[in-house]
């Protein structure tokens, strides 16, 4: 069965400073893998998502994951926070080569605490 | 486009009583699921739709139930509420499952 950790559930950090929020998943099929981010009393925000291809994605608001199959990681960069990221971000995995519904499994979260 | 839309946005229930909780989109998404979000659980899949009339159980599914008569519309019934029901609960759509959902603002729900 799948499942992903997010070892830290709480992160904080400077304003200007860079972060990075880790990601592991187990699963011993081929996955899709994603980043959500969930400002206070809000729905879920896709920031990016790796489907194939090159290993290194960009997303929004200046956000990066690199997928490591070898590692079954997939950890979120940012090179230099703002207040405004502070939010709680969730890493989730489905299932590749599946037809139809492709059920979501999510993270426990990390809460980003950015600071003046 | 409204995308994912919820109501309520916030409700008190007493226990053992019964309520819907409205999700609509308006994309033309064939997939719709309905999660729940609990303190250091992340979020947990309760039921989800690949089209009108077909749904089936996620993890979470027991004291719950939904139908989809339609593309656009997918409410999720509790049909007698407990306290371990109080949550947030987010309903989401998507094309094709893997480019990602869309999240609906969310429904904040306690059980008394």
């Amino acid at each position: 069965a799948q499942s992903v950790t997010q070892l830290d559930s709480q992160v904080p950090v400077f304003e200007e400073a860079p972060v990075e929020l880790r990601c592991n998943y187990s699963s011993s099929v081929s996955v899709y893998l994603f980043w959500y981010v969930q400002y206070p009393n809000q729905g879920l925000q896709l920031l990016l998502k790796y489907l194939s291809g090159s290993t290194l994605v960009k997303g929004i608001n200046g956000f990066e994951a690199e997928f490591n199959k070898s590692q079954t990681s997939f950890h979120l960069r940012k090179p230099s926070v703002h207040i405004r990221d502070t939010a709680e971000y969730f890493c989730a995995v489905t299932f590749r080569g599946h037809t139809g519904f492709q059920k979501l499994v999510f993270g426990t979260g990390t809460r980003l605490l950015v600071s003046p | 486009n409204a995308g994912v839309t919820q109501t309520p946005k916030f409700q008190v229930l007493k226990t053992g009583q019964s309520m819907t909780l409205q999700c609509a989109q308006d994309m033309n998404h064939e997939y719709m699921s309905w999660y729940r979000q609990d303190p250091g659980m992340g979020l947990r899949l309760i039921h989800y739709s690949v089209g009108a009339g077909i749904t089936d159980q996620g993890e979470v599914p027991n004291g719950y139930n939904v139908s989809r008569s339609t593309t656009e519309d997918f409410p999720l019934r509790l049909l007698s509420a407990a306290p371990s029901q109080t949550s947030v609960y987010f309903c989401a759509s998507s094309y094709a499952g893997m480019e990602g959902e869309y999240f609906g603002p969310g429904t904040r729900l306690t059980v008394t």
